[in-house]
């Protein structure tokens, strides 16, 4: 069974670091991208950026570029979403979600995670 | 960056009721070599994490009742729910994959009449 398990809700203040991370299981992970997705509360999915564990590819949404780092373990089957330093507009659900790969292209999500729920308050 | 837009932003239906859920792509999505289209839709329900119902355009995700369908080619998609239950009570997106960022629709939401 493909499984995306992720890290546990995290409360942290602005201007402190974080790392969540999601952790697959039952597929090859190396052959799959691994993508992250935030959910503001009450609002919309926004697609942050997505990484390919076999060769590092990352790319990422312009929006994300520069305020978040992604990145994979592959011996540990892990990937990661890494804020230096949180604003309180971070606040929100972020989902791992895995993607099918196409001559080098990421598809669609096929299987999600729990999401991890960050909050950023003083 | 494409723009996905969804109509309308909800919807009401009576149980055994047709829901019909439009999306429009600022671009064409359909890549001429493969003559797939690169749209994909999802489900939401409340406080669970998105679920995969379709993807390219119409292919049913395996597990996915027959009761939703999905139709539509270059920058015209729609989603059907034939004969809605109480369990697809839910936020519906669309989303394009065939350029990065792989943007996603503002979500439709689907309620009970």
């Amino acid at each position: 069974e493909v499984k995306l398990v992720q890290s546990g809700a995290e409360v942290k203040k602005p201007g402190e670091s974080l790392k969540i991370s999601c952790k697959g299981s039952g597929y090859n992970f190396n052959t799959y991208w691994v993508g992250w997705v935030r959910q503001m509360p009450g609002k919309g999915l926004e697609w942050m950026g997505i990484i390919y564990p076999g060769d590092f590819d990352t790319r990422y949404s312009r929006s994300f570029r520069g305020q978040v780092t992604i990145s994979v373990e592959k011996s540990i089957s892990t990937a990661y979403l890494q804020w230096n330093s949180l604003k309180a507009s971070d606040t929100g659900m972020y989902f791992c979600a895995r993607a099918p790969t196409s001559t080098s292209h990421p598809k669609h999500f096929d299987s999600w995670g729990q999401g991890t729920l960050v909050t950023v308050s003083t | 960056d494409i723009v996905m837009t969804q109509s309308p932003d909800s919807l009401a239906v009576s149980l055994g009721e047709r829901a019909t859920i439009n999306c429009k792509s600022s671009q064409n999505i359909l890549y001429s070599l493969n003559h797939n289209n690169y749209l994909a839709w999802y489900q939401q329900r409340p406080g669970q994490a998105p679920r995969l119902l379709i993807y390219w355009a119409s292919t049913r995700e395996s597990g996915v009742p027959d009761r939703f369908s999905g139709s539509g080619s270059g920058t015209d998609f729609t989603l059907t729910i034939s004969s809605l239950q109480a369990e697809d009570v839910a936020v519906y997106y669309c989303q394009q994959y065939y350029s990065t960022p792989h943007t996603f629709g503002q979500g439709t939401k689907v309620e009970i009449k």
